[in-house]
């Protein structure tokens, strides 16, 4: 069976700063997807990002970026010029190929943003 | 186009009684899934549904716990003689195909269930 894992259960940063959240998956698959989710009070679920694994290329959004390291099975978020919007729970999640919206979450890691 | 609606979004019970979660999809998507989110937690898939078909319920409670996704009408998640620990958060997701990952999932904004 899948997992992720999220070892930052809280992460702060100063406005206009860069944090980098972390996220290790484990996963017998060489097809997959990867995603972070944002989830502000509201509770809503925002995609933020989304990797294809067969890419090489690391996906970008904007101010969002992500290092994807296939063999280390690592893929974390960064998010560049930090606002006060950003402050929300993070979520990884990993989705097999053909049946990417099964999704498996990480536990999450709440970003706060600080003047 | 409306999003992901689900309601109620905050719903009490008491132990014992039944919670009927409803969710209707995008237009356009046929592809249902519901996940629950226990606090401080993480949102574990429960099932996957399409019109009328259950398609993957390996997530889903062996008792008490039910889903429906008729051909006409919302998504329902039902839950009978409700305990405690069924208190989370409920999330549908509904994608227009089976996700393959270049489909995004959307989210609606969840119910909170509250037992008491």
């Amino acid at each position: 069976a899948q997992t992720v894992t999220q070892s930052q259960p809280e992460m702060s940063v100063q406005e206009a700063e860069t944090v980098t959240l972390s996220c290790t998956y484990d996963t017998s698959e060489s097809d997959y997807y990867l995603f972070w989710y944002k989830q502000p009070p509201s509770r809503q679920m925002i995609l933020v990002i989304r990797q294809e694994a067969y890419k090489q290329q690391n996906a970008t959004e904007n101010r969002f970026s992500v290092n994807f390291q296939k063999a280390a099975k690592s893929f974390s978020l960064k998010i560049s010029d930090s606002q006060l919007g950003d402050a929300a729970m993070y979520f990884c999640a990993y989705g097999a190929f053909g049946t990417a919206s099964k999704l498996t979450f990480g536990t999450g890691t709440r970003l706060q943003v600080t003047l | 186009n409306a999003g992901v609606m689900q309601n109620p979004r905050h719903l009490v019970r008491r132990r014992g009684q039944e919670a009927r979660l409803r969710c209707s999809p995008m237009k356009g998507h046929s592809h249902v899934y519901w996940y629950r989110q226990l606090p401080e937690e993480g949102l574990k898939f429960m099932v996957y549904l399409q019109k009328e078909n259950i398609i993957d319920e390996s997530g889903m409670p062996k008792e008490r716990f039910s889903a429906e996704f008729p051909k006409e009408g919302p998504s329902i998640l039902r839950i009978q003689q409700v305990v405690r620990g069924d208190s989370a958060a409920y999330f549908c997701a509904s994608s227009p195909v089976a996700g393959n990952g270049n489909t995004e999932a959307f989210f609606g904004q969840g119910t909170r269930l509250t037992v008491v």
